[in-house]
């Protein structure tokens, strides 16, 4: 059974709007959750991360907030560039700091449009 | 400072053939990784290391043995390849929660 889940494979946006990832969690036993980036042909490379004692963190033109007692959280992107069309894994951790492995969402594909 | 590094980067094999791919990394990181990533899924983790000399299975540790070298080296081993494990294998590291994660090895198994 998906523990984290990203319900929508892909999304399409215009450049220069804002792009909304949304990403979904069963386990309330997970304390930390990441959002990874990942190029055809690449391995993912770490975006922005956020504690389950936050509501939000902000880096940038990235911005994620948790909701903890909805088990939801979401990726905003703002401006969306077009570097931005990648696929994204959202991913959560039992601990912050612990070496137990991350347990990732299927991932959703974002395309951003000139 | 290369990072993580994989090899090979592509690999087929035929059924029953064994194999190992390795991994090595120069962030000074103790804890590393396999991960497996299928077609329309998120990586799903074989085995970790928390720390030079000790391994523990993930959520989908069957078919594989892995090697925790030293610091730097895990590797992951197929003792006898199935077409099940063809799929795109990275490894990664990390001492806290973010992990780092090499290019990735592209292996097919007919």
């Amino acid at each position: 059974d998906q523990q984290v889940k990203q319900n929508s494979p892909s999304l399409s946006v215009q450049e220069g709007r804002i792009s909304i990832l949304n990403c979904d969690y069963t386990n309330s036993m997970f304390d930390y959750f990441l959002w990874y980036k990942k190029y055809p042909a690449e391995g993912p490379t770490f975006l922005i991360s956020i504690s389950s004692i936050k509501d939000k963190n902000e880096d940038g033109r990235f911005t994620v907030f948790l909701n903890k007692s909805a088990k939801h959280l979401s990726l905003h992107i703002v401006p969306s560039q077009p570097g931005d069309s990648a696929v994204y894994f959202c991913a959560a951790s039992l601990e912050r700091g612990g070496a137990d492995g991350l347990t990732f969402g299927k991932g959703t594909h974002l395309i951003i449009q000139p | 400072n290369a990072g993580v590094t994989q090899t090979p980067k592509f690999q087929v094999l035929k059924t029953g053939q064994s194999m190992t791919l390795q991994c090595a990394q120069d962030m000074n990181h103790n804890s590393m990784y396999w991960y497996r990533q299928d077609p329309g899924m998120g990586l799903r983790l074989i085995y970790y290391s928390a720390s030079e000399g000790t391994t523990d299975k993930g959520e989908v540790p069957n078919g594989y043995n892995v090697s925790r070298l030293n610091k730097r080296e895990f590797s992951l081993r197929l003792e006898s390849a199935a077409p099940s494990q063809t799929s795109v294998y990275f490894c990664a590291s990390s001492m806290t929660s973010e992990q780092y994660f090499g290019p990735g090895t592209r292996l097919t198994v007919t």
